[in-house]
């Protein structure tokens, strides 16, 4: 267990709709990273939050957004959703910036 | 632009023998290196690191070797076990630009007993 929850662990849903992961890093993280793993990719970084602060920012969509709140969990929203969205996606927790971070069991979203 | 490059999709082993994965960059900003393992339905777990003013570092079983000037770093397991068999993922990071890693495409291990 490496102390980062995702939730919800599956998420089955339409074309168009929107849909919010959570994250709660480990106790005392204050770096979130969200990636995405579709079929046949490596894990794909979307977006890092440090302290409440945008961090970094990769490949992530317009129709995605992210957020850490004060109490540092995280939250994805994924809207407008394509067939194209399904995937894997995973949230880590890492004490700074520049630590090796600790991932969560991962979010399987799939878009029908 | 496949920043992190693992050549070899799969690798099978026997029990007892080494097993050696391999890992390619062409960025040459990248001064943080990780490996993970992953299994499926779990998140990635991390293995070890090596920052690139080093050019090996070891725990336990796991060995990881960087080549700078090559651009190549690889992870050799010693001896390797069954239940080392998963998908190994490398990934590399700049320092200055916070803790966002860059991930190869993945090699899975199959350790035979």
């Amino acid at each position: 267990d490496s102390g980062v929850t995702q939730t919800p662990k599956h998420l089955i849903t339409a074309t168009g709709q929107r849909v919010t992961l959570r994250c709660s890093p480990r106790s005392g993280d204050l770096s979130v990273y969200w990636y995405q793993q579709s079929l046949d990719q490596g894990l794909q970084f979307l977006i890092q939050y440090y302290n409440g602060e945008e961090r970094a920012k990769g490949n992530i969509l317009e129709r995605f957004s992210a957020q850490q709140f004060p109490d540092l969990h995280s939250e994805l929203n994924l809207s407008s959703l394509e067939l194209g969205d399904s995937a894997l996606y995973f949230c880590a927790s890492s004490p700074g910036s520049n630590t090796e971070a600790f991932f969560g069991q991962g979010t399987r979203l799939t878009v029908v | 632009d496949q920043q992190v490059k693992q050549n070899s999709p799969s690798l099978s082993v026997q029990e007892g023998r080494i097993s050696i994965l391999n890992c390619d960059y062409t960025n040459s900003m990248f001064d943080y290196f990780l490996w993970y393992k992953k299994y499926p339905a779990e998140g990635p777990t991390f293995l070890i690191s090596i920052s690139s003013i080093k050019d090996k570092n070891e725990d336990g079983r796991f060995t990881v070797f960087l080549n700078k000037s090559a651009k190549h770093l690889s992870l050799h397991i010693v001896p390797s076990q069954p239940g080392d068999s998963a998908v190994y993922f490398c990934a590399a990071s700049v320092h200055e630009q916070g803790g966002k890693l860059i991930f190869g495409q993945g090699t899975e291990l199959s350790v035979k007993p």
